[in-house]
Order: structure tokens, then sequence, then C-alpha cells
């Protein structure tokens, strides 16, 4: 399989705490991207980071990439109940064509 | 603009009977994508197409067919369907490289396909 993988596959926390979520992919990649998906939902789009880029934040999120290790985390800090989701990291492959997401993290944020 | 648009939300079938999904996306977007979800699985990628005409498969294309006869339409037909194909599948769409390569991908909002 293609699939990378992600760790914890489930995270429970209190209003206010950080939530990270770290993922693994397989081949050389153009960018990694992270979605989130509300239960029932479809993915919505929350961060890219480029191949050639170590670190990103946008809002309360932070994602790192390590190309060497073919790893990237995903932080949300100072979490709210309304971030309870999934988040999927997918690796867009150097072709641009395909992404290949991970298996996801369930994350509930506990007021 | 209404963005990407699955038909049906739900839907039962039988085992061997057949039944195609259509998603819809108004954003002049020329990629387009078939997933399936499945729990602990994540997203698979079935079939995709990177232009009006163009099919091409992914990870798991076995049991699926598509067309892309229109640049807004992707269909994805299942000529006999089986309880493995069981499954939440989700339509997404795209600008395509000549963006810049820089793609995130737009989602439509899932058709739950349950085949007894």
């Amino acid at each position: 399989s293609q699939q990378g993988e992600e760790d914890p596959q489930a995270l429970s926390i209190q209003e206010g705490e950080n939530a990270t979520m770290n993922c693994s992919y397989k081949t050389s990649i153009n960018n990694l991207q992270w979605y989130r998906q509300n239960s029932g939902r479809g993915l919505v789009h929350l961060i890219l980071i480029r191949s050639n880029e170590r670190e990103k934040h946008s809002g309360r999120l932070r994602v790192t990439l390590d190309t060497s290790k073919k790893s990237s985390s995903l932080l949300i800090t100072a979490s709210r109940a309304a971030d309870t989701a999934s988040y999927f990291c997918a690796s867009m492959n150097t072709g641009f064509q395909k992404l290949v997401f991970g298996t996801g993290t369930r994350l509930l944020v506990s007021p | 603009n209404a963005g990407v648009t699955q038909t049906p939300k739900f839907r039962v079938l039988k085992t061997g009977q057949s039944m195609t999904l259509l998603c819809a996306q108004d954003m002049n977007h020329e990629y387009m994508y078939w997933y399936r979800q499945d729990p602990g699985m994540g997203l698979r990628l079935i079939h995709y197409s990177v232009g009006e005409g163009t099919t091409a498969k992914g990870e798991v294309p076995d049991g699926y067919n598509v067309s892309r006869l229109k640049k807004q339409n992707f269909l994805l037909g299942l000529e006999s369907a089986a309880p493995s194909q069981t499954s939440v599948y989700f339509c997404a769409s795209t600008h395509g490289a000549r963006a810049g390569g820089a793609e995130t991908q737009y989602f439509g909002p899932g058709t739950r396909l349950l085949v007894l």
C-alpha cells in the first residue's frame, strides 16, 4: 500500500491544551498537505507545506516537515471543542497528479 | 458557486446491481478524483482524471469504471456491485499542475453506499 501512516490514531485532550499529530509518508514528494474531516462530512484543506520548507504557520496551526525522515507533524495550539474532528495528512507526488492520504488521527477536545 | 457536489448522497444496492455516482464541480478545475474511505483506512484513490476525456487508475481501481466526457463532471460506475464495495465515496477536484503545482483538493460531501 502507498498509504502513509499517522499517529496517534486517536487523541483526547482538554480545551486549551495543544494537540500534536504525526505523519509518515513513503515516496518523494512535492508538498505535504493536512486536511480536516468533521464526522460525516468531506475533507477540508487546512495547510500545505512544500518539500523545500521546514516549518509553516497558519493561525493556531503549525506544520513541520522533515524530508530526510519522510515525516511531518501538525500542532494545534490552544485547542477548542470545535477542533474535534479527524485530521489527515496527504503527500503530493512529484508528478503533481495524486495525493496519498494517511490513515488519520481522530482528535477529541473536551470542554 | 456550489463547489463540488455528489449525487446521490446515500444508496443501497443488492449484490450484482449496477449504479453510477455523479460528481460535478463548477470551479473550472482540470483534475478530478474519486476516493473511497473505509474505517481505519483513510482515503484511497480509485481513479482520477487530469482533463476532459482522460482517465487513469489509482490505488484501488478494480470493480470500478470512470468517465470524464465533460470537464465539470466525473462519473464513477460500479458494473456489478459487491459487498466489499460498501464504503463512503468522495469526489475531489483541483486546478492541476498549471496553477504552479502546489495543489489543494476540494472535496464533495460524500456518497454512502451499502451493498447487501
